[in-house]
């Protein structure tokens, strides 16, 4: 049973380009979340997303920054024109449940870490 | 807006002692959902105990237990019998349990933990 994926683990982007962090829940998940932990920090919520729908996007930056989660494949997290504030590790979370179920657990991915040059 | 505190950076413990990372955490909302997450030096989170608010009896996990005051918004964990395995960042955690979104959850800074053999 495999758990949360993201890939790539490691991605170098020079300030400018575009970073794309992708996103596989654990089979049978419907929701993810998305989170960034700058150094020397704890994870920062980012956005919520269930199957073609944004739910909360109430931690994402206003500009540059977009999550989708299709009907089909992996949720995707995009930076466009990143900067070097922008380097981080981002983590991705899957559950299975709705809101306010009793047993509602988030599990992590290992996280893709992004460096901005 | 909730918010959790590690007051503690840097705790260290002796292998095969007791040791007690606190949390408190400031919130409006009367249910919720309180987690410790452990991440090692490979980054990934792994979750260690979850203390529902509407429980009172204290959560418990093989060596990791849990304080939870809910007057006093605390909600420290403890670690009996360390192992050299245990060291890594202790995250607190908050999650709303209302639903209407608001999934994210909200993380302390967390406490890095020294195991001295």
């Amino acid at each position: 049973n495999a758990g949360v994926m993201q890939n790539p683990r490691h991605l170098v982007r020079r300030r400018g380009q575009e970073a794309r962090l992708r996103c596989s829940p654990m089979k049978g998940h419907s929701h993810v979340y998305w989170y960034r932990q700058l150094p020397e920090e704890g994870l920062k919520f980012m956005v919520y997303l269930q199957k073609e729908n944004i739910i909360d996007e109430s931690g994402m930056p206003k500009e540059r920054f977009s999550a989708e989660f299709p009907k089909e494949g992996p949720s995707i997290l995009r930076i466009q024109q990143v900067v070097r504030g922008d380097s981080a590790a981002y983590f991705c979370a899957s559950s299975p449940r709705l809101a306010g179920g009793s047993n509602y657990e988030q599990y992590f991915g290992p996280g893709t870490r992004l460096t901005v040059t | 807006a909730q918010t959790v505190t590690q007051s503690q950076p840097e705790m260290s413990v002796q292998e095969a002692e007791t040791v007690t990372l606190s949390c408190t955490y400031d919130t409006s909302e009367s249910d919720y959902y309180l987690f410790w997450y452990k991440q090692p030096p490979s980054r990934q989170m792994i979750l260690v105990i979850r203390q529902e608010a509407y429980k009172q009896q204290n959560a418990t996990e093989n060596r990791f237990s849990v304080n939870f005051q809910k007057a006093a918004k605390s909600f420290s964990l403890k670690i009996s019998d360390s192992q050299l395995g245990d060291a890594a960042m202790y995250f607190c955690a908050y999650r709303s349990e209302g639903g209407g979104g608001a999934d994210g959850l909200t993380f302390g800074k967390g406490t890095h933990l020294i195991i001295q053999p």
